[in-house]
């Protein structure tokens, strides 16, 4: 069955980096676009960014664009995410999510990893 | 960017009473509307797809409807394991947003 297992959070200083990976198993994982949703603690759903099944159409929300990078290796079946200068505000639980198609909703996601941005 | 705007914010109703939360986008999304439930603790779950078409397993008491700006979910007769927060989703031409939530409680 459908699988994606995200890594890679954990508690980091404000102003560092930090890559966050996403390992897919139980579907062909070259014919999906694969999206980040991040949720901070209590709050709602945001969508952070877009890879398509090919890799040439990368999109990003308004607030994210400039220090995050999406990016997938489908030679690992691995979606990652790149965070650059975090601050508080990027603390939260970042999922990863399949889309049912281009462009359309998302039917599967990881169980999601914390990141904590705290001195 | 379109925004989408959920009402209620939460909401608190007894089991078997008809639930009905509305979904606006700031501009016309046709049906381009996915609707989640995320229970505490749990990973989001699509319900419904194209405003009105319910994903596989999900039980027939839930229901959406609308096009162009305005949408609804409806539960007919919420059940004890329909406690969660509710959220839209809008995929109009590549673009992705969510509304803010609406959590639903039982009375």
């Amino acid at each position: 069955q459908v699988q994606l297992v995200e890594s890679g959070g954990g508690v980091v200083q404000p102003g560092r980096s930090l890559r966050l990976s996403c390992a897919a198993s139980g579907f062909s994982f070259s014919n999906y676009g694969m999206h980040w949703v991040r949720q901070a603690p209590g709050k709602g759903l945001e969508w952070v960014a877009v890879i398509s099944n090919d890799g040439r159409i990368k999109k990003y929300a308004d607030s994210m664009r400039g220090r995050f990078t999406i990016s997938r290796d489908d030679s690992k079946n691995t979606l990652y995410l790149q965070i650059n200068s975090l601050g508080a505000e990027d603390t939260a639980v970042y999922y990863c999510a399949k889309e049912t198609d281009w462009a359309k909703p998302f039917d599967y996601w990881g169980q999601g990893t914390l990141v904590t941005v705290s001195s | 960017d379109i925004q989408m705007t959920q009402s209620p914010s939460s909401l608190s109703a007894s089991v078997g009473d008809r639930v009905t939360i509305t979904c606006r986008a700031s501009q016309g999304i046709s049906n381009y509307l996915a609707w989640y439930q995320q229970k505490p603790g749990k990973v989001p779950k699509l319900l419904m797809y194209a405003a009105s078409t319910l994903q596989s397993g999900v039980p027939p008491r839930f229901s959406g409807s609308g096009s162009g700006t305005d949408f609804t979910l409806t539960i007919t007769s919420l059940q004890p394991e329909d406690v969660a927060t509710y959220y839209c989703q809008t995929y109009h031409i590549a673009t992705w947003t969510f509304g803010q939530g609406t959590k639903v409680e039982i009375k």
